[in-house]
Order: structure tokens, then sequence, then C-alpha cells
């Protein structure tokens, strides 16, 4: 198994330019979700969702849309990019947080944004 | 608000033990984990408490106390290896994830 999967590892960008950061799990996982990490701060929920069709924000969403089309994919698009969003990005999937049992998040390697 | 509670950095020695620890505040309470995070790469799971006391798994072991709101990481026989960051979070009454900020354990010879 691949377990989460994610794309680039490294990306520079300039502010205003667009981009996406593609995740995918074959976990058969309902849940996936988007973190950023940023020095000095716990890990921040960016967006997440509970199943294909189904996404909802989480602490910190905007300049960033998300989608997922599939159980598998749930790609992270930035927008208009800008200098606060230079930041180490993490996606993460799990079985439902909602039911029974830990429920461990498995994340991706992650993807490291500098927005100049 | 809801807040986790971590020293921002710890040092100890090879061989000896480290015992980590987290204060939380959070709109009720699912289970709480403890993931390791070495430079550079993504968080693992360690452990997760939902009842109170300990849990043991080989050299780590965490311990929960939820009238407290009160948790911590002990790691025996340390090794080079376990330099790291030593993340907590707990789940709240609405399953969403509450982070800390992470411990850094330095780990010296």
């Amino acid at each position: 198994n691949a377990g989460v999967t994610q794309t680039p590892k490294f990306q520079v960008l300039k502010t205003g330019q667009s981009m996406t950061l593609q995740c995918a799990q074959d976990m058969n996982h309902e849940y996936m979700s988007w973190y950023r990490q940023d020095p000095g701060m716990g890990l921040r929920l960016i967006h997440y969702s509970v199943g294909a069709g189904i996404t909802d924000q989480g602490e910190v969403p905007n300049g960033y849309n998300v989608s997922r089309s599939t159980t598998e994919d749930f790609p992270l698009r930035l927008l208009s990019a800008a200098p606060s969003q230079t930041s180490v990005y993490f996606c993460a999937s799990s079985y439902l947080q909602s039911s029974s049992g830990a429920n461990v998040l498995t994340f991706g390697a992650g993807s490291r944004l500098t927005v100049l | 608000g809801q807040n986790i509670d971590q020293p921002t950095e710890m040092t100890a020695t090879e061989g000896a033990i480290v015992q980590i620890n987290c204060t939380y505040q959070t709109s009720g309470f699912n289970g709480l984990f403890w993931y390791q995070q070495h430079a550079g790469e993504a968080p693992t799971f360690l452990s997760y408490n939902v009842l109170d006391g300990l849990e043991e798994k080989g050299r780590f072991s965490s311990f929960l106390s939820r009238s407290k709101g009160y948790s911590y990481l002990l790691l025996k026989e340390l090794q080079m290896k376990d330099s790291a960051s030593y993340l907590c979070a707990v789940r709240d009454s609405n399953y969403q994830l509450i982070w800390g900020a992470g411990t850094k354990l330095i780990i010296k010879p």
C-alpha cells in the first residue's frame, strides 16, 4: 500500500499565482484533511472531507479551495497565492473520526510551499 | 477557547528517561493522541488514550487524567533516533483534532 501520496514535495510561487496540491490515498478512508504547519504553532486544519462530495471548512480556510469527487483524491487549490501562505502542508486521512476507535490519521510526506 | 500546552523544547541524555507533559482545555473530549515527527518528515502515530490510566507500548508509555486535563508521554531507554518533535492532540466533542505546538526533544550522547 502506498498510503497517502502528496505532490509536489516542494514548490515556489510568486504572489498572485495559483496552484493545486495533490493528495491521494489508497486505504479507502472516508475522512481526508489538509493541514498547514508553521514554526511554533500546532497543525492547523484548512479543510476536511468525510466522504466523496462532502467538504467543510477547518480553522484557516481562507484562500484555499478543496473538492472531493472520489474517495481517493482530495486536492487543495490556492487561488491567488500570498506570502502568508508560505508553509508546510500535510494531507492526512483516516476512517471517520466520529466512529468508534482511535481512527489514527495517516499523513502524506508534506509539501513545502514558498510564496515570494 | 480551546488550548493545548506542551513545553517547547526538552533535552535528555541517551539511555535516560524523559517525560513530556501535555495539558489541555477543550470543548469536550473524545481521545488524546501522541504523534512523533522527525525534522522534515510527516507526523507518525505513537499512542492513543481515551480512558484514564497508563498505556504502555514498548519503550513508550502514555498517561491520561481526564479530570485534570493532563497527559504525559514517557520515553524510556532513550536512543539518538528519539530526537524528534512530539505532538499532543485532543479530539473534541465535535470530533475535531486540536493540536499542541509540539515539544522538540533533543537527545545528547
